[in-house]
C-alpha cells in the first residue's frame, strides 16, 4: 500500500518570496508522483508529475519539485509567489491508485 | 472542447436518503474514476470504471455504487445516506486504463454533498 504525508497543513508567505511545501510517501513498489492545486471551489488541476528520468521536474505556474529516493520525498517549491498562488495543494502517489496526502494551504499575502 | 462536467454543483440530502452523482468525461477518454474529498481532507479513492464495468475499488461500503454508460459518462450512486457521507464528490477521467501511468487523470469541478 501506498501513503502521503504533508506534514504542513498551512503555509503562510508575503509575495515575492520563496515556498517549499514537503511531501513523503511510503510505498513497497515503485509509484509515480503527482502535484494537484485546487483553487477554492474548483476541482484538481495538475501542477507536475515525476515518473522516470530526471528528478527535477517543472510544472506550470513557475513551479518544481525534486524527486529524492533515498528520502522518499517529493517537495514541491516556486522562487517567487504570487497572491493568485493562494490555493490548497495536494501530493499524490500512484501504483495501482492515485493515493492523496491532506493537502497544504498556501496563503499568500502582499 | 469540454473537459470535466459534473452534475449538480450542489445537493442537500437528509439521512437514510439515497443520491445520484453525474459525470461526463473529457472527449476522447473512457475511464472515470471517482473521489471522494471531505472537508480539510485530500482526494479518497472510491472506483474506477472502464469498459462499463467497477475495474478497481477503494475503501468504500457497498452503499456506494456506480455505472458506466456505453458514451463513457457515469454515475455514483450513494444509498442509505449519514452524515459522515457530506463530502465533495470529484469524477476524473482519463485514457484507457492499464496503458500506463501516462494516462493523466483530468478532473471535474466537483458536487458537494450535504448531508442532514
Amino acid at each position: 500500500a501506498q501513503s502521503v504525508t504533508q506534514l504542513d497543513s498551512q503555509v503562510p508567505v508575503f509575495e515575492e518570496a520563496p515556498v517549499e511545501l514537503r511531501c513523503n510517501y511510503s510505498s513497497s513498489v515503485s509509484v509515480y508522483l503527482f502535484w494537484y492545486v485546487q483553487y477554492p471551489n474548483q476541482g484538481l488541476q495538475l501542477l507536475l508529475k515525476y515518473l522516470s528520468g530526471s528528478t527535477l521536474v517543472k510544472g506550470i505556474n513557475g513551479f518544481e519539485a525534486e524527486f529524492n529516493k533515498s528520502q522518499t520525498s517529493f517537495h514541491l517549491r516556486k522562487p517567487s509567489v504570487h497572491i493568485s498562488d493562494t490555493a490548497e495543494y495536494f501530493c499524490a502517489v500512484r501504483a495501482q491508485k492515485l493515493v492523496f496526502g491532506t493537502g497544504t494551504r498556501l496563503l499568500v499575502s502582499p | 472542447d469540454a473537459g470535466v462536467t459534473q452534475s449538480p454543483t450542489h445537493l442537500i440530502k437528509t439521512r437514510g436518503q439515497q443520491v445520484t452523482l453525474r459525470c461526463s468525461p473529457k472527449s476522447g477518454h473512457d475511464t472515470v474514476s471517482w473521489y471522494q474529498q471531505a472537508l480539510g481532507q485530500g482526494p479518497q479513492f472510491i472506483f474506477q470504471y472502464y469498459e462499463e464495468e467497477e475495474r478497481q475499488r477503494g475503501n468504500f461500503p457497498d452503499r456506494f455504487s456506480g455505472h458506466q454508460f456505453p458514451n463513457y459518462s457515469s454515475e455514483l450512486n450513494v444509498n442509505a445516506l449519514l452524515l459522515g457521507d457530506s463530502a465533495l464528490y470529484l469524477c476524473a477521467s482519463s485514457l484507457a486504463m492499464g496503458t500506463g501511468v501516462n494516462n493523466e487523470q483530468f478532473f471535474g469541478p466537483g458536487t458537494r454533498l450535504t448531508v442532514l
